[in-house]
């Protein structure tokens, strides 16, 4: 299985709303990854687990909170969002540590804040 | 600050044409990745390219590496309307998780 799936393909939701994210890969991969793109933009990375702990977090604001309960799943909890945070939002994995960081991505969540 | 700039950013051309899409940088990268990305979805990756002055051919694609590991390019031969997308090329370290992307090419390519 060389899929990263994620779930809901879109969502809109309000500024008071409490949402999720889910991201889900069986390749055995130990790190993964949210990213953030707006239009015509590249991804902007958000956080990083590598062995199910975070190892990176790009200055993310509070309101956007990652979870990995384990080596396949990966969450980000949505709480409080701006319009500005609307966005396609990515998941990728790969194997940690390996010098050429292939990284695979899933389809994305397009979320609409209101 | 961008460490990976592409060139063009925007490419609109005829089905049949041949076409360069540069990746560059000031820094040196322990390898390269090229990614396609369509509307609405999540990248796709192309290759890797690890070794100072390697090329790698996929199908109408030539994808090449600096020899100083800090440039690339992507040569697509006789584009097709399939060919259109968001090109992103992306540096990896040795030692670090993530990757740098670059700024990115939207092509078209016209029937």
């Amino acid at each position: 299985d060389t899929e990263v799936t994620q779930t809901p393909k879109h969502l809109v939701m309000g500024m008071t709303n409490k949402k999720s994210l889910k991201c889900e890969q069986h390749m055995g991969h130990r790190a993964m990854y949210w990213y953030k793109q707006k239009a015509k933009k590249p991804p902007e990375l958000m956080f990083v687990y590598s062995y199910e702990k975070l190892s990176i977090n790009e200055s993310v604001p509070s309101r956007f909170s990652p979870e990995c309960p384990n080596s396949s799943l990966l969450n980000l909890h949505l709480h409080a969002l701006q319009p500005e945070d609307s966005a396609l939002y990515l998941c990728a994995s790969s194997h940690p540590g390996l010098v050429y960081n292939e990284q695979f991505f899933g389809p994305g969540t397009r979320l609409t804040v209101l | 600050t961008q460490l990976l700039e592409q060139s063009p950013q925007f490419l609109s051309i005829q089905e049949g044409e041949n076409l360069t899409v540069y990746c560059n940088s000031s820094s040196v990268f322990s390898s390269l990745q090229w990614y396609r990305q369509e509307p609405g979805e999540g990248p796709v990756l192309l290759v890797t390219v690890v070794t100072g002055g390697e090329v790698k051919k996929l199908k109408r694609l030539t994808f090449q590496f600096g020899d100083a590991r800090k440039d690339s390019s992507l040569h697509i031969t006789a584009a097709q309307p399939g060919d259109t997308g968001l090109y992103l090329c992306a540096g990896a370290r040795t030692g670090a998780n993530n990757l740098f992307f670059g700024t990115g090419t939207r092509l078209t390519v016209i029937p």
